[in-house]
């Protein structure tokens, strides 16, 4: 199975939104509506931030949001905050029902 | 609370069979509801999914890397284990015990992580 495909960055200042793409197949993306996004700081352990394509858990900003389309999935970040400055994953459940994760994109506020 | 911690050593040789244990807490692992799996990353690079368990012993693989891992409940309900074969030093990089529910596409909890070189 191939990585999911996401930009390598995004770039925003404080305030704005930004929305990063993860593209796959039908055969994930585009099969099942089990795309996942995670937040990442350097040294430490991955977040969940997006479940179920567009799901939050719980204490995780509504700043966050997901969708999908077909078989690019989307995170958009609104109100851009310094906080935000990290790696974000996008994930995917596939029809060899294993998972298979984005190649990552790092997001940079200006 | 949900808790997971992974263990094993830090260097390996090339060949050499690598065996990582995730010890966790605030759930068992005897449901088909509930999983554990393990995901990697080396250094400077992006998350790569391995293997899953769930309690019912329902398991998954990376295709890629099917041949060489092996995923097991451990012997009490609170371990799980991963073992790679014939590593090399590709192989280098921080494994992470995780969890997730069934019914979600999401890995909720996350174990610290556990740097692994493999070296001769």
């Amino acid at each position: 199975q191939s990585a999911l495909t996401q930009p390598a960055s995004v770039s925003g200042s404080p305030g704005q939104s930004i929305t990063i793409s993860c593209t796959g197949t039908s055969s994930d993306v585009g099969g099942y509506d089990y795309v996942a996004w995670y937040q990442q700081y350097p040294g430490e352990a991955p977040k969940l931030i997006i479940y179920n394509v567009d799901s939050r858990p719980s204490g995780v900003s509504r700043r966050f949001s997901g969708s999908k389309s077909g078989s690019t999935a989307s995170l958009t970040i609104s109100g851009l905050q310094l906080a935000d400055d990290a790696d974000y994953y996008c994930s995917s459940y596939t029809s060899r029902t294993t998972h298979v994760f984005g190649t990552g994109t790092k997001v940079t506020v200006l | 609370q949900i808790t997971l911690k992974e263990s094993g050593p830090s260097l390996v040789a090339p060949t050499q069979t690598l065996t990582l244990t995730c010890t966790f807490s605030g759930f068992v692992l005897t449901t088909r509801e509930v999983g554990v799996a393990w995901i990697r990353q080396p250094p400077g690079k992006a998350l790569e999914w391995l293997a899953l368990v769930y309690g019912d012993d329902d398991r998954r693989y990376c295709p890629s890397l099917k041949s060489r891992l092996t995923i097991t409940k451990g012997t009490s309900n609170y371990q799980v284990v991963l073992t790679m074969a014939s590593v090399d030093p590709v192989d280098t990089a921080t494994y992470y015990c995780t969890h997730k529910y069934r019914d979600s596409s999401g890995y909720g909890y996350w174990g610290l992580g556990h740097l692994v070189t493999v070296s001769p």
